[in-house]
């Protein structure tokens, strides 16, 4: 099954500066990547999502690159906010015959600094 | 629609106790999923439906650990009997298709003491 390895656990960023946080999987036939984040007691929420005929995608300071050949994806935050500090996860689809499910990874808490 | 609905919001219940935990998907939304979240273990997949019909239960941790889907507007996560390491923040989460956006409930707090 999938498998999915995310890095750093924990990152601090100065207010305005940039925040990049990577991810790796196991299967190559995933094809879905979304990232989530989490705020502290709430439910995690999509931010940005990538399907694996695109490279790159952006929306505002928010972008997402995936590299299939090579097989990780990253979340690039550019002139982080407070705002922004909470906890981030990457996913990966996982398909078998019935259906699809995600595999998350284990989070990356992001704390940007005032 | 507003969104993904769990009950309840937190649940302190004794050990041995039988616990439910309930989610209201967004109304045609297809899939469902029940995660588990741990500072140890992160967000786990415990089992997922589609069309109502369990599709993978491989997540769910052992017997005392069960979850139907009577129709397409409800599902429970029941753990009969609860221990002390079952205590998590428990996600629903529903979706409509494939490589679509699963959209999760407020998640339900348990503490087994």
């Amino acid at each position: 099954g999938e498998n999915v390895e995310q890095h750093p656990s924990t990152l601090s960023v100065q207010e305005g500066d940039s925040a990049v946080i990577k991810c790796t999987y196991s299967d190559s036939a995933s094809n879905y990547f979304p990232w989530y984040k989490q705020e502290l007691g709430k439910g995690p929420q999509l931010i940005i999502d990538i399907r694996s005929n695109v490279g790159e995608k952006k929306d505002q300071r928010i972008a997402v690159t995936l590299n299939k050949t090579a097989k990780h994806f990253s979340l690039h935050i550019t002139e982080t906010q407070p705002e922004d500090s909470a906890v981030y996860f990457c996913a990966a689809s996982s398909r078998d015959n019935y259906g699809q499910n995600f595999v998350f990874g284990p989070g990356t808490r992001l704390s940007v600094l005032p | 629609d507003a969104g993904v609905i769990q009950s309840p919001r937190h649940e302190v219940t004794e050990m041995g106790q039988e616990v439910t935990l309930r989610c209201k998907p967004i109304s045609g939304h297809d899939y469902l999923f029940w995660y588990r979240q741990t500072m140890m273990r992160g967000l786990e997949l415990l089992i997922y439906f589609n069309n109502n019909v369990p599709i993978d239960d491989s997540g769910m941790p052992e017997d005392r650990f069960s979850a139907k889907m009577p129709n397409a507007s409800f599902s429970t996560l029941k753990i009969q009997p609860s221990e002390p390491r079952d205590s998590a923040v428990y996600f629903c989460a529903s979706r409509w298709g494939l490589n679509t956006e699963a959209f999760f409930g407020q998640g339900t707090r348990l503490t087994v003491v």
